[in-house]
Formats: C-alpha cells, structure tokens, sequence
C-alpha cells in the first residue's frame, strides 16, 4: 500500500545543533516530495520540493533535503536550528500518476531547547 | 508574495447546523483543494477542483460536504448538517497547474479552525 512515513514523533534538539528528520514512502514509483512546516497557530509554508534531478534540493529558512531513491526517503536536514524553528513539520507526497492530492506523513514535532 | 486566504479564522457553530469555509486562492492558480487536520491528526485530503467540477474527493467527502466556486476568485467548502467529529482545521490549497507541466506546487492557507459544539 501507498504511505508515507515520518517514523519520529517528537525530537529536541538544542539552538545551534544540526537537525535531520525523517521521511520514508512507499509508492510503485518516485512520488513528487515535498515538506511542509506549521508553526504553532499557522497555516502550512513550503519548505521544500523535489521533482527530479539534482538529489539535494535547497529550501527556505537554511533547510535542505536529500532524496535517496535506494532508501525511498527524502530527509530534511539544517546544519544549525534556531529557536523560531520550534513547529510541526510534515513530509508530503504527489504520486507520479494517477490522482493530484498530497498524501501527508504525520508530521515530526520539533522542540528547540535553549 | 502572493498567498490564500481563508476566512473566517475560527468558526464555532451548534451540531446539525450548516457553515460555509471561504477561500481566496492565488489569483492565476487553476486547481484548488481543501484538507482537514483533526486536532492531534495528521493532515487529509478531502476534495480536489478543476474547471468548475470536482476532480477527485475522499471518503470523507461525504453527501455532507459541497464546494463551489461562486465567482472568480472565492472557493468555498459547505458542511449541510455539522456533527462533533467534523470540528478540525480545515485548509485551503491551490496550485498553479497540474502535475504533467510540473505545476502542481501547493500553497496553503492559514486555515480556519471549526469547532462543533
């Protein structure tokens, strides 16, 4: 069955460190990815998307991501959170074919520590 | 930048009464969406809209729910008879194109948070 799977609920990192979150699928072929983040209160902002090519994909706020067909993942990484960081984060997919919707992991909760 | 909006931000209404979420997509965006997060949940899709019809809807999007695209610019998501269990977060999306030109980016309202009562 199709899924996605974003195996870390919730994960504390202190200001400064690195991050990286996970996100596996499972789809017959490549989906598009995306990931999305939800500050507390507010609506979901693009982070970052890969559709093909160049297997790391640069966002915005410093996040980057690396699509590993070998391991179906597609991780968000950032050499060094800041506290506006703290906020909900979801991996989403778009299968190649067939339906348009996004399929949404259940997202990784961030909490930055001082 | 060019955003959706969506109002109202919090709607609180009686179960069994009917409410209307309203949305303003990006303005040259031609495919438009609605999701819902229930509290604790992750994010689900509920229907998808092309050229004035629905092109895809889940299981969720039962006989209860309708969306319209009354005029040009406003999207909107009907809920006839509300029960508790539809109290979420619904969320707005439109994207600009389809997925064969490689346009189907989605770009999200701040949502509207409906609380049955």
């Amino acid at each position: 069955a199709q899924s996605v799977t974003q195996p870390d609920i919730h994960i504390t990192v202190s200001e400064g460190a690195s991050l990286e979150l996970r996100c596996n699928y499972s789809y017959g072929a490549t989906p598009y990815l995306f990931w999305y983040v939800q500050s507390p209160g507010q609506g979901l902002q693009l982070l970052l998307k890969y559709f093909s090519g160049d297997t790391l994909v640069q966002g915005i706020k410093g996040f980057e991501a690396e699509f590993k067909r070998s391991q179906s993942s597609f991780n968000l990484r950032k050499p060094s959170v800041h506290w506006s960081d703290a906020a909900e984060y979801f991996c989403a997919v778009v299968p190649r074919f067939g339906n348009e919707k996004l399929t949404f992991g259940t997202g990784t909760r961030l909490t930055i520590i001082p | 930048e060019p955003e959706v909006t969506q109002t109202p931000s919090h709607q609180v209404t009686q179960m069994g009464q009917e409410v209307i979420l309203r949305c303003v997509p990006i303005s040259n965006h031609l495919y438009f969406y609605w999701y819902r997060q229930i509290l604790g949940q992750k994010v689900e899709f509920l229907v998808s809209f092309y050229n004035n019809e629905i092109s895809e809807k889940s299981e969720i999007f039962d006989d209860q729910f309708s969306v319209e695209r009354p005029d040009g610019s406003n999207f909107t998501l009907k809920i006839r008879s509300t029960k508790l269990e539809d109290s979420a977060m619904y969320f707005c999306a439109s994207s600009e194109g389809g997925r064969q030109g490689g346009k189907n980016i989605q770009y999200f309202g701040a949502g509207t948070r409906l609380s049955v009562l």
